[in-house]
C-alpha cells in the first residue's frame, strides 16, 4: 500500500532562508507524488506534481521538489522564504485506486 | 477562474439539525471527491465518485451521505450532525495526471 511520511510537524525559518520540507513515500509501483499548500480557512492548492517525467519538478511560488528513487524521497525546497509562504504543506501519493493519500502535514513558520 | 466551487463557505448548525453542503466543478471531470479535514489534521476521504458510481470509504460514518445528480454537481448530506462533525469539508475533482483540484472548503460549526 502506498503511504507518505512528512518529517517535522512544524518547520521554522527566517525570511530569506532556505525552505526544506521533507517527504518520504512508500509505493510498490512508480509513484505519482504531489505537494499541496493550504492557507488558513482555505482549500488545498496544488504546488507541484511528479508523474515519472523529470525528477526535478518546478512548481508555483518558486517551489521545487526532487524525486529521488534511491532515497524514496520527494522533498520540497525554496531557496528564499517569504513571509507569504507561511502555511500548511501536505505531501501526497496516488494509490492504486486513483485516490490521494496525504501525509500528516508540515506547518511552515517564517520569522521576520 | 475557480474550477471547484463550494457553498456555503461557512455553515453553522445545531446539534442534530441536518446540513447539506454543495459543490460544483467546471472541469467536467467524471471524478469527484469529498474530504473531511479537522483542525491540524490531513484531509480524510469520505466519498468519491467515478461518474455516478458511488464509493464510500469503509470508515465513513452512516451519518454522512452524498448525491451526484449530474457531472457538475455533488452534495454532502450530514443527517444528524454531532459535535465531532465540526470540520472543514473539502470537495475536489481530478486533473489529467490524477492531481486533485480543491474548492475553498465549507467550514461546519455545530452548536
Amino acid at each position: 500500500a502506498q503511504s507518505v511520511t512528512q518529517l517535522g510537524s512544524h518547520v521554522s525559518v527566517s525570511e530569506g532562508a532556505l525552505v526544506l520540507l521533507r517527504c518520504n513515500y512508500s509505493s510498490s509501483v512508480p509513484p505519482y507524488l504531489f505537494w499541496y499548500v493550504q492557507y488558513p480557512n482555505q482549500g488545498l492548492q496544488l504546488l507541484l506534481k511528479y508523474t515519472s517525467a523529470a525528477t526535478l519538478v518546478k512548481g508555483i511560488n518558486g517551489f521545487e521538489a526532487e524525486f529521488k528513487k534511491s532515497e524514496t524521497s520527494f522533498h520540497l525546497t525554496k531557496p528564499s522564504a517569504h513571509m507569504s509562504d507561511a502555511a500548511e504543506y501536505f505531501c501526497a501519493v496516488m494509490d492504486s485506486s486513483y485516490k490521494l493519500i496525504f501525509g500528516s502535514g508540515t506547518r511552515l513558520l517564517v520569522r521576520p | 477562474d475557480a474550477m471547484v466551487i463550494q457553498n456555503p463557505r461557512y455553515q453553522v448548525t445545531q446539534f442534530g439539525k441536518p446540513v447539506t453542503l454543495s459543490c460544483s466543478q467546471t472541469l467536467n471531470h467524471n471524478v469527484m471527491y469529498w474530504y473531511q479535514q479537522k483542525s491540524s489534521q490531513a484531509p480524510k476521504l469520505l466519498f468519491h465518485y467515478y461518474d455516478k458510481d458511488f464509493n464510500n470509504e469503509a470508515d465513513t460514518p452512516d451519518n454522512f451521505q452524498s448525491r451526484r445528480p449530474n457531472t457538475s454537481f455533488c452534495f454532502l448530506d450530514i443527517r444528524s450532525p454531532g459535535l465531532g462533525d465540526a470540520a472543514m469539508y473539502l470537495c475536489a475533482t481530478a486533473g489529467d495526471d490524477g492531481e486533485l483540484f480543491f474548492g475553498e472548503g465549507s467550514r461546519l460549526t455545530v452548536l
